[in-house]
């Protein structure tokens, strides 16, 4: 069955530096996807970056990237120089499939991340 | 700008009321969902739809229906609430043609007394 486990139930990190949080999944699919979310304590979830299966680089958005590590099936989420703003709840998931259809997502139980000036 | 939306942000209901959570997109995105949040789970898919009319099972659906008459709406249900379905609920949508993304609405805290 497939499955997102995130580790880390809570992250602290200085203001400036980078921060891994770590994500690993369990799937039989050749094609998937995965994603990162986050989710300010206003409760609205927001699309940080997505990594397709067969993506050969690893997907970067702004100070947001994505090291994906097919083998050993993990998908850690790296932001560099970390904002006050990026203290959040953050959520890795998985779609189901390939591209296209459904696209149906399974969540990690998510990672809470506090910032420090 | 793309929105999600959802009818209340907080709900507060009765033991065995009927409850309708509403959640409407402007996106005309094919596929909507409705998911429930609680700690330490993350997020569960209750009820999913690609179409008008058309809906499938998600990994929770027992104590919830759905309705989606309108491509743009749709409705959770909560037959006869009980206090395990106090939760946060959000609602998701998505293209066919960017299946890659899926837009999430605020989100409504329900709670059930």
């Amino acid at each position: 069955a497939q499955k997102i486990t995130q580790t880390q139930p809570g992250m602290f990190v200085q203001e400036k530096e980078a921060v891994t949080l770590d994500c690993t999944y369990d799937t039989s699919d050749q094609s998937y996807g995965l994603f990162w979310y986050k989710q300010p304590s206003s409760g609205e979830m927001i699309f940080l970056i997505y990594q397709g299966s067969y993506d050969e680089q690893n997907a970067t958005e702004g100070r947001y990237s994505l090291n994906f590590q097919k083998a050993r099936k993990s998908a850690n989420l790296v932001i560099s120089a970390s904002q006050l703003g990026d203290s959040a709840m953050y959520f890795c998931a998985m779609r189901e499939g390939g591209s296209g259809g459904y696209n149906k997502l399974i969540f990690g139980a998510g990672t809470r991340l506090a910032v420090h000036p | 700008d793309v929105k999600v939306t959802q009818s209340s942000r907080y709900l507060v209901k009765r033991t065995g009321e009927k409850v309708f959570l509403e959640c409407v997109q402007d996106m005309d995105h094919e596929n909507m969902f409705w998911y429930r949040q609680d700690p330490g789970l993350g997020l569960r898919l209750i009820y999913f739809s690609y179409d008008v009319k058309m809906k499938e099972k998600g990994d929770i659906p027992e104590g919830y229906s759905v309705s989606r008459e309108k491509k743009e709406r749709f409705s959770l249900i909560l037959e006869s609430a009980s206090t395990n379905q106090t939760s946060m609920y959000l609602c998701a949508s998505t293209s066919r043609a960017r299946s890659y993304e899926q837009y999430f609405g605020p989100g409504t805290r329900l709670t059930v007394t």
